[in-house]
């Protein structure tokens, strides 16, 4: 079974300090990893995605994430964090190769302090 | 172009009645998946409609939830004799082919209060 979790449910950083969330994934083959983020009042976003290809992932608005599979861990990481990312985001992992749906972690709720 | 839309945005009902939730996807999206967001929880997988083929119904968490996706585009989900812990927030994401790399869109969802 595929599960994954993110460790700190609330990361409050600074304005220009690096962003790190974290993410640990479970899963009894090699698996997609995905983050999203939420932001206020909005839709889920995809902000990256590892599908087997490079290990180091870049997404969008500055964010990247590596995977590790000595450690299982997908961290989300963005060197320096701006107050426009203030927001929930989410890892998620496939089910499994060649299923459809996605486990979510329970979410990191990321506040910037200016 | 225009997203995935979701109606209503929020509906409050008593216990015991039903809801229909829609969900229009991204024209020319296969696939359609139905997730649950409850306070302090991820999103649970409910449902999953590929093309013409069965529905993956795996995550649905009781029969009273059910799910129809009429023509391969509009869908409903429908929750009969609702009751308070289906309070949540129901999201609908679309994706284009419905591969496990693809990518979801999601709706901004419907928050459902059950009192």
């Amino acid at each position: 079974a595929q599960s994954v979790t993110q460790l700190g449910s609330h990361v409050s950083v600074s304005e220009g300090a690096l962003v790190l969330l974290r993410c640990n994934y479970s899963s009894s083959v090699p698996p997609y990893l995905f983050w999203y983020v939420q932001y206020p009042n909005q839709g889920l976003q995809l902000l990256l995605k590892y599908t087997s290809a490079a290990t180091l992932v870049k997404g969008i608005n500055g964010f990247e994430a590596e995977f590790k599979k000595s450690e299982t861990s997908f961290h989300l990481t963005k060197p320096s964090a701006h107050m426009s990312d203030a927001a929930e985001y989410f890892c998620a992992v496939s089910a499994s190769p060649g299923a459809n749906n996605l486990f979510f972690g329970t979410g990191t709720r990321l506040t910037v302090i200016p | 172009g225009a997203g995935v839309s979701q109606s209503p945005s929020n509906k409050v009902t008593e216990k015991g009645k039903d809801v229909e939730l829609r969900c229009d996807p991204i024209s020319g999206h296969t696939a359609l998946y139905w997730y649950r967001q409850s306070l302090g929880q991820g999103l649970e997988f409910l449902i999953y409609f590929q093309g013409n083929s069965a529905p993956d119904k795996s995550g649905l968490p009781s029969d009273r939830f059910s799910a129809e996706r009429t023509g391969g585009s509009v869908s409903t989900l429908t929750i009969q004799r609702t009751q308070q812990e289906d309070s949540a927030v129901y999201l609908c994401a679309s994706s284009s082919s419905g591969g496990p790399t693809d990518t979801q869109y999601f709706g901004p969802g419907t928050r459902l209060t059950v009192l």
